[in-house]
């Protein structure tokens, strides 16, 4: 069946580094993926989205990289800081369109370490 | 940016009763909603599609009996957790796509059934 998943539960980074979140999906149909951070007691958060006829976004140091061959998504945050420290979730659209329902990926805690 | 509003964002509630949870898109329009379901340190797992002016669509093994939805306006949709009990206790979220791309999220519902 369909399944959205990450490679990694945690990723502990130093403050300043480069972080690299990865995701993996199954449905080679998909065709719009989302990386949500979520921080602790709240909501998921838009941070960037991709359509499956990119293989690369940018924005505001971040960076979502696309790879239909091997159904790989990955989200790169420059200069971490200790304000990205959340968890981060991949989602892919499995619905008609792009309003329809979204499979949620396990999720990686990102901690930042001053 | 798009705005989601829920209420309340906690309910403390006793084993048996009904409790009501809100979700309100601000500044859209939003003919579909989504409710998810969230335990600590898990995914976000679909419930139910919201739909305005008809029966909402549930989500395999989820109970329509238990948990109500109704979208009375296109910019309001309610989730009722009838009956609760302690293993309903969970963070609830709505999420509303205020155009064909994307979702936003509230900030979600902390239910704790004692």
């Amino acid at each position: 069946g369909e399944s959205v998943g990450l490679h990694l539960p945690t990723l502990s980074v130093q403050e300043g580094d480069n972080s690299i979140i990865n995701c993996a999906y199954s449905n080679s149909a998909s065709d719009y993926f989302i990386w949500y951070k979520q921080e602790s007691g709240k909501g998921p958060q838009f941070i960037i989205d991709i359509r499956s006829n990119m293989d690369k976004r940018q924005g505001q140091r971040v960076t979502v990289l696309l790879n239909k061959t091997v159904k790989h998504l990955s989200l790169q945050i420059a200069a971490t800081q200790p304000g990205d420290s959340a968890v981060y979730f991949c989602a892919e659209n499995s619905g008609s369109g792009n309003t329809g329902k979204l499979i949620f990926g396990q999720g990686t805690t990102l901690q930042v370490k001053p | 940016g798009a705005v989601v509003s829920q209420h309340p964002s906690r309910v403390i509630c006793k084993s048996g009763t009904s409790v009501k949870i809100e979700c309100r898109s601000l500044d859209f329009q939003a003919t579909t909603m989504f409710w998810y379901r969230q335990f600590p340190k898990k995914s976000l797992m679909l419930m139910a599609t919201s739909n305005e002016g008809s029966k909402a669509t549930y989500e395999q093994g989820v109970e329509k009996d238990k948990f109500l939805i109704n979208h009375a306006s296109l910019t309001l949709s309610t989730l009722t957790v009838t009956s609760a009990h302690p293993e309903d206790s969970s963070f609830y979220i709505c999420s509303a796509p205020p155009s064909t791309d994307t979702q936003y999220f509230g900030p979600g519902t902390r239910l704790t059934v004692l």
